[in-house]
């Protein structure tokens, strides 16, 4: 079993669309979690960090669940530009583990 | 401030040659990571520097894999003799402390080996 699990996708949604991702991580001493974005032959790149209380940034909402371990990651009122690759992070001491990604395709 | 520099960024090269990537990092992180990434594996560690000493290489292939940090403004990652499978995108990415904080990447170094 992979270290963190992500849904496969894609995601085909029309715009204004609200589309949401989870990711499952197994090591309970995972310590901290973040959501990158990647547009199609690019670099990752951050596009929010995960917190227990959550956390907002306009349209984006991440949300931790320890108990469960999982994150979650919400996009509201999704933009053409929104389309891209959504990779999940899990780190514990010495490890960064990226999720394989879900892909996001948003059309008009 | 300069990002995280990789070359070359584009390499074709041929079964059995040797390929050296190269990677300067963002002025004061002190944490090094390369990651090769494919289709069929996705992003993938292969190793991870903590104040130029490799922490954790067990991401590394197998022998033909080598990285050195010889100072902190400089990595390489060398594969001899290269295979058409090392064929990938190969970036590296800096932080300022560990693993715990974000990722700062480089533009990444697209590998071909006919």
């Amino acid at each position: 079993r992979k270290e963190v699990e992500q849904d496969p996708g894609p995601f085909n949604v029309p715009e204004g669309a609200t589309v949401a991702f989870n990711c499952t991580y197994s090591n309970s001493a995972s310590q901290s979690f973040f959501w990158y974005r990647q547009d199609c032959r690019k670099e990752p790149k951050l596009l929010m960090s995960v917190y227990s209380s959550g956390n907002e940034d306009g349209r984006f909402t991440a949300q931790l669940n320890r108990a469960s371990q999982y994150i979650s990651l919400l996009i509201r009122d999704s933009k053409l530009s929104d389309s891209a690759t959504y990779l999940c992070v899990v780190n514990r001491p010495s490890k960064s583990t990226f999720g394989d990604g879900t892909t996001l395709t948003v059309k008009p | 401030d300069a990002g995280v520099i990789q070359s070359p960024r584009h390499e074709v090269t041929e079964m059995g040659q040797e390929v050296t990537l190269r990677c300067k990092p963002i002025s004061g992180h002190n944490s090094l990571f390369w990651y090769r990434q494919t289709m069929m594996r996705g992003l993938e560690l292969l190793i991870y520097f903590n104040n130029n000493v490799p922490i954790d290489d067990s991401g590394m292939p197998e022998d033909r894999f080598s990285a050195k940090m010889p100072n902190a403004s400089f990595s390489t990652l060398k594969i001899q003799p290269s295979e058409p499978r090392d064929s990938a995108v190969y970036f590296c990415a800096t932080s300022r402390g560990g693993t715990t904080g974000e990722l700062f990447f480089g533009e990444g170094s697209r590998l071909t080996v006919l």
